[in-house]
Parts: C-alpha cells; structure tokens; sequence
C-alpha cells in the first residue's frame, strides 16, 4: 500500500502557483519523496525528489516540512498543460514505486 | 538521448494469444522496470529486472506472465493466453544503478 496520503483533486488558475499537499507521516530516515505525475494516460514523467532539504529544479520546487512527516509540491506559473494526475511517492530509490491515488490537478483558463 | 522506448504502442490479441511488449531502455541505463495500469487504476509494479537478472518479480502474476532482459536487446514483457482481464496499459521505465526512474508512453493492450 502506498505510505501517502494526497486530495483526491485541486484546481489551479493557470499563471498562479499550484501547491500539492502530501502527507507521509511513517516517512522512515533513508526514504526519499519522490513526485512524479501522468498527463492524461501518458507515461509517468518524473518531476523531482527530496530527502529532507528543499529542492527547485526547471519544472517545480519541493518543501519538505523539519519532520518530514509531509511535503508540499509548487508549480510556481501553473499552465493548462500542467493538467495531470500527480502522485507523490516515498521510497529509498526508484526500484519499486508504490503508486497511489494521487491528485487530480486541474488548471483552468 | 532518446527516451524508454516501448512497442508496439498499441496491441490487440484474441483471447488465448500470446502478447510480447518490447522495452528499450534509456542508452546507459542498466534497469528495467514494469508496471501495469489498469482502466481507471493506478500503476501497479510488476517487475524489476537488471541484464540476465530479475531482482523482484513480487507483482508479477503467478501464472502466464514472465519477463526478460537479455544481454543484448530489449526487454521482454510476455503474456501467454491472454484473457480478457490482461487489457490494460503496460509501462517499462529505465534508470541507471542506483538513480530515478524514467518511463516509457506505454503499450495498450487490448484482449477481445
């Protein structure tokens, strides 16, 4: 089973910041989050992964609370090409990826 | 550097066929992974292979399904006798040791 927790689904204005929630609160010390999101049945595109700092890249930045019991995942400039399904997943590497739910992000005009 | 390659994109068999989905890694990547999802599902992990290895096949189906990853060559997902429950999206994703995963768009196999 999946050690997150995400809403079922968001909206987003498209050109404001979309922000993610993930809960992970039996998160273990050599476990990373990963975030990775699928656009309408596509492959699965990696975004970006953290262990316990902050992390920004090209296409997002995550915040990973002190305890790092949750985190939180920021597309700074939300685009409707942004619509997806998000999943947040933790992990000590990417053998096994235990995919969840994850959130249903709709960007509207 | 292209991307995980898989094909066919699309496959439809007969009930009792055979169904081979190729996956060609990442140039430098020496793990496979594959994961199968469902009409309205989530991915579910299936297998996770190195060159002439599988390391963790715990979600692979007991019976029918088997995957391989030669020396040379792309990796193999085959479903024999497939029913109509096998339809779904397979995808393979590719990563060095030790580094992220990378996926493939998916084959779409479809059992009538």
């Amino acid at each position: 089973d999946a050690k997150t927790t995400q809403p079922t689904s968001m909206d987003c204005a498209e050109g404001r910041a979309a922000n993610l929630p993930c809960n992970h609160s039996t998160i273990s010390g050599n476990e990373y989050v990963y975030w990775y999101r699928q656009i309408h049945s596509q492959g699965p595109q990696y975004i970006i992964h953290g262990l316990k700092n902050n992390e920004t890249n090209e296409m997002a930045s995550l915040i990973i609370t002190e305890d790092r019991k949750s985190s939180t995942l920021i597309l700074p400039h939300a685009t409707l090409r942004d619509t997806a399904v998000y999943y947040c997943i933790v992990s000590e590497n990417t053998d096994k990826l235990i995919f969840g739910t994850g959130t249903r992000l709709q960007v509207f005009p | 550097n292209a991307g995980v390659m898989q094909n066919p994109r699309h496959l439809v068999r007969r009930r009792g066929q055979e169904a081979r989905l190729r996956c060609s890694p990442m140039k430098g990547h020496s793990h496979v992974y594959w994961y199968r999802q469902l009409p309205e599902e989530g991915l579910k992990f299936m297998v996770y292979l190195q060159k002439e290895n599988i390391i963790d096949e715990s979600g692979m189906p007991k019976e029918r399904f088997s995957a391989e990853f030669p020396k040379e060559g792309p990796s193999i997902l085959r479903i024999q006798q497939v029913v109509r429950g096998d339809s779904a999206a397979y995808f393979c994703a590719s990563s060095p040791p030790g580094s992220k995963a990378f996926f493939g768009q998916g084959t779409r196999l479809t059992v009538v």
